[in-house]
């Protein structure tokens, strides 16, 4: 199958400071990436919607001022957490789909601590 | 309100075979998905039904009824790397994905 890549996979912060995560979408072009956060025994949810070289779609709740996404290319969309806290601190994953709705492929994860 | 609503957690044993079940309510229907999530990586997928019936695919199988509004996995054979947990989500009107609490699956030797 597809394969998607989410680097880092593991980042500590202080607060205050900004993370950028990115996810790669590595043998296929991705029209749409999706941004989701997992507090531990939860289930995922969706953050944010990514279309190439469009702003992307924010659920209910989530600021986008603090969590920003840019999709810039097909293979490569960035979330960059501004001024993280510790309540910040989550499991992150991306996913991607070579057409706008069909099949999705996930990152590995990215797992945020915020000191 | 949209909804989704699966088993906690289900216990089965080695060798044998298990039904997750999930029913959903969402605004509209593109389909219905399943995901396998180990713990502390990021889920995969395993199914996508969008039409009645059953789809097949090795040891896993999915079903569907959109008039009843519920899908199940079935697992056949179980193997102990088979525990993890299972996530149903349902694709809304807005190809938006409205995921379950997922389904903690133990394997018994």
């Amino acid at each position: 199958g597809a394969v998607v890549s989410q680097h880092p996979s593991w980042v500590i912060c202080k607060s205050g400071t900004s993370v950028k995560i990115e996810c790669r979408s590595l043998d296929f072009q991705a029209t749409t990436m999706f941004w989701y956060r997992q507090f531990p025994k939860q289930s995922l949810m969706l953050m944010a919607t990514s279309n190439e070289g469009s702003k992307a779609t924010y659920e209910q709740g989530v600021e986008k001022d603090k969590f920003l996404i840019n999709h810039a290319s097909l293979t490569l969309s960035t979330l960059t957490v501004t001024s993280a806290h510790p309540e910040d601190s989550s499991f992150y994953i991306c996913s991607a789909s070579e057409t706008e709705y069909g099949e999705l492929f996930f990152g590995e994860g990215s797992r945020l601590t915020v000191l | 309100g949209q909804n989704i609503d699966q088993p906690t957690e289900m216990t089965a044993t080695e060798g044998a075979i298990v039904q997750i079940n999930c029913t959903y309510q969402t605004s509209g229907f593109n389909g219905l998905f399943w995901y396998q999530q180990h713990a502390g990586e990021a889920p995969t997928f395993l199914s996508y039904n969008v039409l009645d019936g059953l789809e097949e695919k090795g040891r896993f199988s999915s079903f569907l009824s959109r008039s009843k509004g519920y899908s199940y996995l079935l697992l056949k054979e179980l193997q102990m790397k088979d525990s993890a947990s299972y996530l149903c989500a349902s694709m809304d009107s807005n190809y938006q994905l409205i995921w379950g609490a997922g389904t903690k699956l133990i394997i018994k030797p």
